[in-house]
């Protein structure tokens, strides 16, 4: 599995741009960069995937470097509802894997008024 | 949107108990289901993969025997506690994979077990 690094914890001022960072050094070339944000006490919830390319969705963008390294989600427009704990996850590639994904620390985001 | 469902969202049982979580897809079939587990400020550990009509794959350190797996239906899959110990209290989530084996996982709101 390739693993992930992300800072421990980060705040936001409420309405600016939330820039969370995760390095992935050892990624493969088809392994997939998995975004989730988790609210205390409920499951883990889909925001972006990608390979290589850039994404977009209502809900953040995903920006992956050109060598794969590292990637950053951001959250344009930071809101209190917005804090949560955030995972970037390299999934395991090869379908014998089943699609598993495996969770490390993540970042635990506090955006303030 | 893809909707997993769990069954229930509290329990709370008497050591020597067993416990049943259901996972339910909603509005998609899964042929793959996971079971994670997650202790207070901890991450989620993968506990087993679920493959419809097939047997559970379990990660390393997981004890079979003790969490039961089955995945009856392409829309159902559950999770038995068996000999529930106070250890075993913790936050269990499912999540089903919608599409092919790269396509996002979507997760359940998460059953919480207490073991008294």
């Amino acid at each position: 599995d390739a693993k992930t690094t992300q800072p421990t914890s980060m705040d936001c001022a409420e309405g600016r741009a939330a820039n969370l960072p995760c390095n992935h050094s050892t990624i493969s070339g088809n392994e997939y960069v998995y975004w989730y944000r988790q609210i205390h006490s409920q499951g883990p919830q889909y925001i972006i995937h990608g390979l290589k390319n850039n994404e977009t969705n209502e809900m953040a963008s995903l920006i992956i470097t050109e060598d794969r390294k590292s990637s950053t989600l951001i959250l344009p427009h930071a809101t209190l509802r917005d804090t949560a704990v955030y995972y970037c996850i390299v999934r395991v590639a090869g379908y014998n894997q089943g699609g598993k994904l495996i969770f490390g620390q993540g970042t635990e985001l506090s955006v303030k008024p | 949107g893809a909707v997993v469902s769990q069954h229930p969202s509290r329990v709370i049982c008497k050591s020597g108990t067993s416990v049943k979580i259901e996972c339910r897809s909603l509005d998609f079939q899964a042929t793959t289901m996971f079971w994670y587990r997650q202790f207070p400020k901890q991450s989620l550990m993968l506990m087993a993969t679920s493959n419809e009509g097939s047997k559970a794959t379990y990660e390393q350190g997981v004890e079979k025997d003790k969490f039961l797996i089955n995945h009856a239906s392409l829309t159902l899959s559950t999770l038995t506690v068996t000999s529930a110990h106070p250890e075993d209290s913790s936050f269990y989530i499912c999540s089903a994979r919608v599409g092919v084996y790269n396509s996002p996982l979507h997760f359940g709101n998460g059953t919480r077990l207490t073991v008294t």
